[in-house]
């Protein structure tokens, strides 16, 4: 039978615009939070992570934003480019006690990037 | 540093065998999780294993296992194959310490069952 995918949001840029993707997250108890980018036939690739005790944190290109009270994270590329085309997942994660806990993935957002 | 490794990339089974998937963590990273990934359900958590011990599991049957080398390598074992187990598996590992620590993925394998 055919298989039921996820119908993935999609957002679509010019090269150069910036891009904003947005995640909301299920668990007030989460405290560490993850962007991923995963093309086509990889695995997913750290982009940037934020902790629960900032609300802003920036590295090259890319900005995440922590909104706490909503619990709804963002991630903002500055000046997208056509390498930047891929799906974009948010993760959360909780600690257990002392272990490291698991991640717990969004459903992802496809970045489509026009030259 | 070499990244996350994992082996085989592809692998086609029956319903009914059983499989095995290896993973190598990155050089000094002692936390291997793994995860599925399939359209319909997106990316969900299996198991971490931290120094040969399970040390956290998600909501998979137990025909979903997992063990871990005292080299950090890991490996996880489904049996009695279904047509739904048809996925990318996963591969993360991270310095497994305390306080949460980046997870690096390997390129997974990808798992046809048929």
């Amino acid at each position: 039978g055919e298989s039921v995918g996820l119908h993935l949001p999609t957002l679509s840029v010019q090269e150069g615009d910036n891009s904003i993707i947005n995640c909301a997250y299920s668990n007030s108890a989460s405290d560490y939070f993850i962007w991923y980018k995963q093309e086509s036939g990889k695995g997913p690739q750290f982009i940037i992570d934020i902790r629960s005790n900032m609300d802003k944190r920036q590295g090259q290109r890319v900005t995440v934003l922590l909104n706490k009270t909503v619990k709804h994270l963002s991630l903002q590329i500055a000046a997208t480019q056509p390498g930047d085309s891929a799906v974009y997942f948010c993760a959360e994660n909780t600690r257990y006690g002392g272990s490291q806990g698991n991640l717990i993935f969004g459903k992802g957002t496809k970045l489509s990037v026009k030259p | 540093k070499a990244g996350v490794t994992q082996t085989p990339r592809y692998l086609i089974k029956t319903r009914g065998q059983q499989v095995t998937l290896s993973c190598s963590p990155i050089s000094g990273h002692r936390s291997v999780s793994w995860y599925q990934q399939t359209p319909g359900q997106g990316l969900q958590f299996l198991f971490e294993y931290f120094s040969e011990t399970q040390r956290n599991k998600g909501n998979f049957p137990g025909r979903f296992s997992g063990r871990q080398f005292s080299n950090s390598r890991s490996e996880m074992n489904v049996s009695t194959l279904e047509l739904g187990d048809s996925a990318l598996y996963l591969c993360a590992s991270s310095s497994g310490g305390t306080n949460q620590e980046t997870q690096y993925f390997g390129p997974g394998t990808r798992l046809l069952v048929l």
